[in-house]
């Protein structure tokens, strides 16, 4: 079965700090997505990556980062959090196809 | 913008119903359709797909029709459960996105017993 975790399942910041979520997928997929969901919104991407070193700005790239120096490891960095980012974030992996594989979500809460 | 465009928001059905929930989209170029199932507290997991060369898809109690021509899809649930009551989200996807997929909005689905 493919696993794709992400390193908390909770997290609480303050405003203005800055935020790491990080994501592994343990099938040597090549592309990584990271996507917020709110209600009524659906799901967002922010930021995709199709190779090591590579990235691709999504629907609403603004005030996010991302890192991928590993082929499992995919990054969401949050520069300077705000309160407006308060979500719920949802890292996928995918092989060179259409199926998109979600680990369970990170519950961000920005104070 | 590439859209995807999902209704009803939320749905409550009893024991036995037939939830729908429809989608409908505009650019031509899409070639897979998947509905994502998505349970409190889970990421979206791949429910069923359907390619636009067919018009149905049905697999267990899960069934997708498929209109080509008015750029409209749906999923129908059979002898819908308790348990089926999730977050279901339609997609769309076409070879030229760089493999990403346009999500619609989701629909929350009650199933009362």
């Amino acid at each position: 079965d493919v696993k794709v975790t992400q390193s908390s399942r909770y997290l609480v910041k303050r405003t203005g700090e800055k935020v790491f979520l990080e994501c592994v997928q343990d099938m040597d997929h090549e592309n990584m997505f990271w996507y917020r969901q709110d209600p009524g919104l659906g799901l967002r991407l922010i930021y995709f990556s199709y190779d090591v070193k590579m990235k691709e700005k999504g629907d609403i790239p603004e005030g996010y980062s991302v890192s991928r120096e590993k082929k499992e490891r995919f990054s969401l960095i949050l520069e300077s959090a705000s309160t407006n980012q308060t979500s719920m974030y949802l890292c996928a992996s995918s092989p060179l196809s259409d199926t998109q594989y979600f680990g369970p979500g990170t519950r961000l809460t920005v104070l | 913008q590439q859209q995807v465009k999902q209704s009803p928001q939320s749905l409550i059905v009893q024991k036995g119903g037939i939830p729908i929930i429809n989608c409908a989209y505009e650019n031509t170029a899409f070639d897979y359709f998947p509905w994502y199932q998505q349970f409190p507290g889970k990421g979206p997991a791949l429910l069923i797909a359907i390619r636009p060369d067919v018009s149905e898809k049905k697999e267990g109690r899960f069934t997708i029709s498929f209109n080509k021509s008015a750029k409209q899809f749906s999923l129908h649930i059979m002898d819908s459960q308790p348990g089926d009551s999730a977050t279901y989200f339609c997609a769309a996807y076409s070879g030229g996105s760089n493999y990403k997929l346009t999500f619609g909005k989701g629909t929350l689905l009650t199933v009362n017993p």
